[in-house]
C-alpha cells in the first residue's frame, strides 16, 4: 500500500532558528512530491518536486528531492512566528492520485 | 471568486442520519478529489474523479460513503447512517490535467462534520 511518512511529527523552535522537515515515501508509480502548508484552514501549495537534486526555493523555504533514497526535505531558515503551521508532504502517483503524510506540526515561539 | 467552494462549511448531525456535502471545483478543472482529515492527521484520500468518471475509491471507505460527479462539474459526497467516527473535516480539491506531472491541487475550505 502506498505510504508517506513524515518526521518529526511535531517541533517547537525559537524565532530565528533553522528547521529541517523530513518526508519519505513508498509508492508505486511515483510522479512527483508535493509540500503544503496548512494553518487553520485548507492546505496551501508550497512546492512540487519531480527531479532529484534540484533545489526549489521560495524566500526562506527550500526543498529538495532524493529519488534514490525515496525522500525529501523541507528547510525553513530564520523562522518566524508566522511559519507556525502543519507542513504536509504528499506524493502524486500514476493517474494523479495524491497520498498525504501525517504532517509535521511546527510551532515557532518568540 | 473562482476558487474551490464547499457547502456547507459546518454540519452537525445526529448519529444515524444521512448527510450530503457539495463541492464546486474551479470551472476549468477536470480532476476533483475528496479527502477526510481528522485532528493531527494529514488529509486521507477518499476518492477522485476525472470529469464524471470516478477513477478510484479508497479501500478504507465503507459502503456508507458514496460520491458522484454527474455532469463533470460539481460533486457530492454522501454519508449514510453517520457514526461518531465520521466526525472530521471533509476537504475537496480540484486540478487540471497538465502536461506531465506539473500541476497543483487547489483545496476548498472544507466541510467540518460533527456527529453527536
Amino acid at each position: 500500500e502506498d505510504k508517506v511518512v513524515q518526521s518529526p511529527l511535531s517541533l517547537v523552535v525559537h524565532e530565528g532558528d533553522t528547521v529541517t522537515l523530513n518526508c519519505s515515501y513508498e509508492v508505486t508509480n511515483f510522479r512527483s512530491l508535493l509540500w503544503y502548508k496548512q494553518e487553520k484552514k485548507a492546505p496551501t501549495f508550497l512546492f512540487m518536486l519531480t527531479s532529484s537534486g534540484i533545489e526549489k526555493k521560495s524566500g526562506r523555504l527550500s526543498s529538495i528531492l532524493d529519488k534514490k533514497e525515496l525522500s525529501s526535505i523541507l528547510n525553513i531558515t530564520a523562522t518566524q512566528t508566522g511559519d507556525s503551521a502543519i507542513y504536509l508532504c504528499a506524493v502524486k502517483t500514476s493517474y494523479d492520485k495524491v497520498i498525504f503524510g501525517p504532517g509535521t506540526s511546527l510551532s515557532v515561539i518568540p | 471568486d473562482t476558487g474551490v467552494s464547499q457547502d456547507p462549511r459546518h454540519k452537525i448531525t445526529k448519529r444515524g442520519q444521512n448527510v450530503t456535502f457539495r463541492c464546486d471545483p474551479i470551472s476549468e478543472h477536470n480532476r476533483l478529489y475528496w479527502y477526510r482529515q481528522t485532528l493531527g492527521q494529514g488529509p486521507e484520500f477518499l476518492t477522485y474523479f476525472q470529469n464524471e468518471a470516478q477513477l478510484e475509491k479508497s479501500r478504507l471507505l465503507s459502503d456508507r460513503f458514496s460520491a458522484e460527479r454527474p455532469k463533470g462539474s460539481f460533486s457530492t459526497l454522501e454519508i449514510q447512517r453517520t457514526e461518531q467516527g465520521d466526525s472530521a473535516m471533509y476537504l475537496c480539491a480540484s486540478s487540471s490535467i497538465g502536461g506531465g506531472a506539473n500541476y497543483e491541487q487547489y483545496f476548498g475550505p472544507g466541510t467540518r462534520l460533527t456527529v453527536t
